[in-house]
């Protein structure tokens, strides 16, 4: 089966700084890789994805990369703010068009920005 | 107006108990999923449903059992339940043929062993 891994497990940085998160996985046959953002007891919740067709997406603040070939994908945020910090989960499955394929989670890794 | 809602949010009860916890989704999706978060945070998938149909059933113990009776449903009895299962039970719902493929979780529901 998949696995994911997820570096690092704890981040912190000052606000305004730039955050990089880092995944690798394992099943070549994963293309559909996205990202979950869980704040202190709330629920994860997706703030964007990445299909295995493009090798970069961004979304205001926040950008993905993707590199197939190496098996690796990353989560970029920019000039972060205090409300970014939270755990970060990446996560990754083959076509959730079919049902019988899981998303595996990261490790997460704990976000902390610094005012 | 909640789209994956949870019941109870809070368990606390003793080892050797049995315990239930409902999940409801009112978003149309075919999938619903038990996910387990433990202390360090780790996600880890415990069930999937589709159309009441199971699906995926990961290494769990049996004294874990899922019952979905209808796809809107999905909900988990466990049995004589030990400290390991001390964890935050998330519920997940999931569009079929869908290829962004998003889950929406529930907000959780945080069981403690004594």
């Amino acid at each position: 089966g998949e696995n994911v891994e997820q570096h690092p497990s704890t981040l912190s940085v000052q606000e305004g700084d730039s955050a990089v998160i880092k995944c690798t996985y394992s099943d070549s046959a994963s293309n559909y890789f996205p990202w979950y953002k869980q704040e202190l007891g709330k629920r994860p919740q997706l703030i964007i994805d990445i299909r295995s067709n493009v090798g970069e997406k961004k979304d205001q603040r926040i950008a993905v990369t993707l590199n197939k070939t190496a098996k690796h994908f990353s989560l970029h945020i920019t000039e972060t703010q205090p409300e970014d910090s939270a755990v970060y989960f990446c996560a990754a499955s083959r076509d959730p068009r079919n049902a019988g394929n899981m998303l595996t989670f990261g490790g997460g890794t704990r976000l902390m920005v610094k005012p | 107006d909640t789209a994956v809602s949870q019941t109870p949010k809070y368990l606390v009860t003793q080892m050797g108990n049995d315990k239930s916890i409902k999940c409801e989704q009112n978003l149309g999706h075919d999938t619903m999923y038990w996910y387990k978060q433990d202390s360090k945070k780790f996600l880890k998938i415990m069930f999937s449903y589709n159309n009441k149909e199971l699906i995926i059933n990961e290494t769990v113990p049996n004294r874990f059992s899922p019952k979905s009776p209808d796809k809107a449903h999905l909900n988990l009895h466990i049995n004589s339940l030990e400290l390991g299962d001390s964890a935050v039970y998330f519920c997940a719902s999931r569009r079929d043929g869908y290829y962004t493929g998003e889950l929406f979780f529930g907000e959780g529901s945080r069981l403690t062993v004594l």
